[in-house]
């Protein structure tokens, strides 16, 4: 039982260039989530999705694109990353939303020069 | 709107000192509260929650009540250590939603 896993945990893009980061739970969770934490800020919602084939925007959703085709696996596109875009990406993942707890990843260190 | 607003750190504790990170909350509906920790270079581990008021979460040595007419729930520890040395979020939901609302993180390191 992984938990949840998150790839590539590190990368360094140039302004400009895409590049997709994957997350992939083994738990059976409903909900799947994708945040960034930046100094300061905590975690803000980026999108999130109730289930495979769902998605909706989170807080700041702009210049991100998401998708969950399988139930396991959520992925976090930037189709044209910007300086903005470097930060620390989270996803999580839970059972429901109501009460019940979200597992995280370990974390993506994404800088964009 | 729905937010939450948590101590700002940093916080440096020496060890077995007594702990308080404050949080308080604005909510639309009625929330669920918890409590995240997160150790350097790992993700967020759920520390403990509650559901309704009055409830006291605990786990580890530390707690935590849910007062509904302060709107608060501050996390406490009797006598830290220098393994609780990391960034603690108190955070929300609501019962009719699909999000959880996140404060800013407290920094607590735990000198010897």
């Amino acid at each position: 039982n992984a938990g949840v896993t998150q790839t590539p945990k590190f990368r360094v893009l140039k302004t400009g260039q895409s590049m997709t980061l994957l997350c992939a739970q083994d738990m059976n969770h409903e909900y799947m989530y994708w945040y960034r934490q930046d100094p300061g800020m905590g975690l803000r919602l980026i999108h999130y999705s109730v289930g495979e084939g769902t998605t909706a925007k989170g807080e700041v959703p702009d210049g991100y694109n998401v998708s969950r085709l399988k139930k396991q696996n959520f992925l976090l596109g930037l189709e044209s990353a910007a300086p903005s875009q470097t930060s620390v990406y989270f996803c999580a993942s839970s059972y429901s939303a109501y009460s019940y707890e979200q597992y995280f990843g370990p974390g993506t260190r994404l800088t964009v020069t | 709107g729905n937010s939450v607003t948590q101590m700002e750190g940093p916080v440096t504790l020496s060890e077995e000192a007594f702990l308080t990170i404050n949080c308080t909350y604005t909510a639309t509906g009625y929330p669920s509260l918890f409590w995240y920790v997160q150790y350097p270079g790992e993700g967020l581990q759920l520390l403990l929650k509650a559901t309704k008021a009055d409830d006291k979460g605990s786990n580890k040595g530390f707690e935590a009540t849910y007062r509904k007419e302060t709107t608060s729930f501050h996390l406490e520890k009797g006598s830290v250590q220098v393994s609780d040395s990391a960034v603690y979020f108190c955070a929300l939901i609501l019962n009719t939603g699909n999000q959880f609302y996140f404060g800013t993180g407290t920094s607590l390191t735990v000198i010897p």
